[in-house]
């Protein structure tokens, strides 16, 4: 079965850190174009970052320079790291597959919560 | 970016009618014959579902009553006969290019 499992969400304060973790089965996280996507409370979905098969990173705007995602081949797992961590970034955390058509994400994990608050 | 302008915000719909979404980008998804655009479902508390990928390509095991169309900027979604577990917030999104944008979302509900 293909599946996603996000961790490592949590309770953070300003300025802090975390490392948000996304365990795929059923496929090859190295095979494909993994992204992480986020949804602010009550708000829409907000694309962040997209690691491709080549190992190429593309960030919002929003996290550029703050956020670093990667992948770990080993474990088949991808991996966005957040720093500098903002009231601002507190959302719930998808990690989704891209589609074969490259047009959208077919598969998505549960998310995982970020809260930013002092 | 590519702005995604959903409308209407939300509508409410009879269960058995039809219920109809719009999708304009700012600027042509359109590449090598083929609509960039994505239409998924969310329902309270779970990850958006694909539903339509290229604008009208329905993805595997999504019921026949949902529908894409348009082309360029001007996409619709369309549920012919609503059934009450297609309550949810669809959205569309755009991977034209980098980033991926996504509309704003459109709240469908029984009347």
């Amino acid at each position: 079965e293909v599946q996603l499992v996000e961790s490592g969400g949590g309770l953070i304060q300003p300025g802090g850190s975390l490392r948000l973790s996304c365990a795929a089965s059923g496929f090859t996280v190295s095979s494909d174009y993994m992204s992480w996507i986020r949804q602010a409370p009550g708000k829409g979905l907000e694309w962040v970052s997209v690691i491709y098969s080549g190992g190429n990173t593309y960030y919002a705007d929003s996290v550029k320079g703050r956020f670093t995602i990667s992948r770990d081949n080993s474990q088949n797992t991808v991996y966005l790291q957040m720093n500098s961590l903002r009231a601002e970034d507190t959302a719930v955390y998808y990690c989704a597959r891209v589609h074969y058509s490259l047009c959208g994400m077919d598969v998505w994990g549960q998310g995982t919560t970020v809260t930013v608050s002092s | 970016d590519i702005v995604m302008t959903q409308s209407p915000d939300s509508l409410a719909v009879s269960l058995g009618e039809r219920a109809t979404i719009n999708c304009k980008s700012s600027q042509s998804v359109l590449y090598n014959n083929k609509n960039y655009l994505t239409w998924y479902q969310q329902k309270p508390g779970q990850p958006p579902k694909m539903l339509i990928y290229w604008a009208s390509t329905r993805e595997s095991g999504v019921p026949d009553r949902f529908s894409g169309s348009g082309s360029g900027t001007d996409f619709t979604l369309t549920i012919s006969s609503l059934q009450a577990e297609d309550v949810a917030v669809y959205y569309c999104q755009q991977y034209y290019n980098t980033p991926p944008t996504f509309g704003g979302g459109t709240r469908v509900e029984i009347k």
